[in-house]
């Protein structure tokens, strides 16, 4: 069964940091391009970034609204992405998915989602 | 950035009916263009890839069509589980970009 699992997730000062996970199974995971989507309460889905594979030089990019604040990387050793998120800010309270990228399909699997509240 | 508008933001049906769910690009998205179903407390899940590609495992009441800036998602014999929320997605170009979601009530 192809999974992906948040965690990390929690509540964190404005201007503090967190680390989120995204650990997979069932796939190949180094094989595969890991994206971040986030939804705050209530509201609509926002793409926020993503981490190519080895062989895509882990290339990252980022929307706007995260640029210089959040960083992607990956541990492929460990099945696992991550999301860093510095200098966080009110607007960054949402539930936070990753999902992996296959080349046909697109976003095709979700993880169930952590939940970042920033507040102080 | 690409806009993906969504129309209607918010639909009534009943089971058996047959509803449509647009989406528009602000620009060509080619057909780098995916439909998402999301429930409440639960994350999204793909319905359809590539404008009018069936995702495995999901019923064929669902189709999907449109290609450029104009989609449609189309959902037949409406059932209980159908009622949720759902998204466009465009890949054509970075950042990705989600229309604002549709919620189809009973």
């Amino acid at each position: 069964e192809v999974k992906l699992v948040e965690s990390g997730g929690g509540l964190v000062h404005p201007g503090g940091s967190l680390n989120l996970s995204c650990e997979a199974s069932g796939f190949s995971f180094s094989g595969s391009a890991i994206h971040w989507v986030r939804q705050s309460a209530g509201k609509g889905l926002e793409w926020i970034g993503h981490i190519r594979s080895k062989t895509n030089s882990y290339a990252t990019v980022y929307s706007e609204s995260v640029k210089d604040r959040f960083t992607i990387s990956r541990d492929d050793s460990k099945n696992t992405a991550y999301l860093l998120m510095n200098n966080v800010k009110a607007d960054d309270s949402a539930i936070y998915y990753c999902s992996r990228h296959i080349s046909v399909a697109g976003l095709d699997v979700w993880g169930q989602g952590t939940t970042v509240a920033v507040s102080s | 950035d690409i806009q993906m508008t969504q129309s209607p933001s918010s639909l009534s049906a009943s089971v058996g009916d047959t509803v449509t769910i647009s989406c528009r690009a602000s620009q060509t998205v080619s057909n780098f263009l995916n439909w998402y179903q999301q429930k409440p407390g639960r994350a999204p899940t793909l319905l359809i890839y590539i404008v009018s590609n069936l995702y495995s495992g999901v019923s064929p009441r669902f189709s999907g069509s449109g290609s450029g800036t104009e989609f449609t998602l189309t959902i037949n014999d409406l059932q209980p589980d159908d009622f949720a929320t759902y998204y466009c997605l465009q890949s054509y170009r970075t950042p990705r970009t989600f229309g604002q979601g549709t919620r189809l009530e009973i």
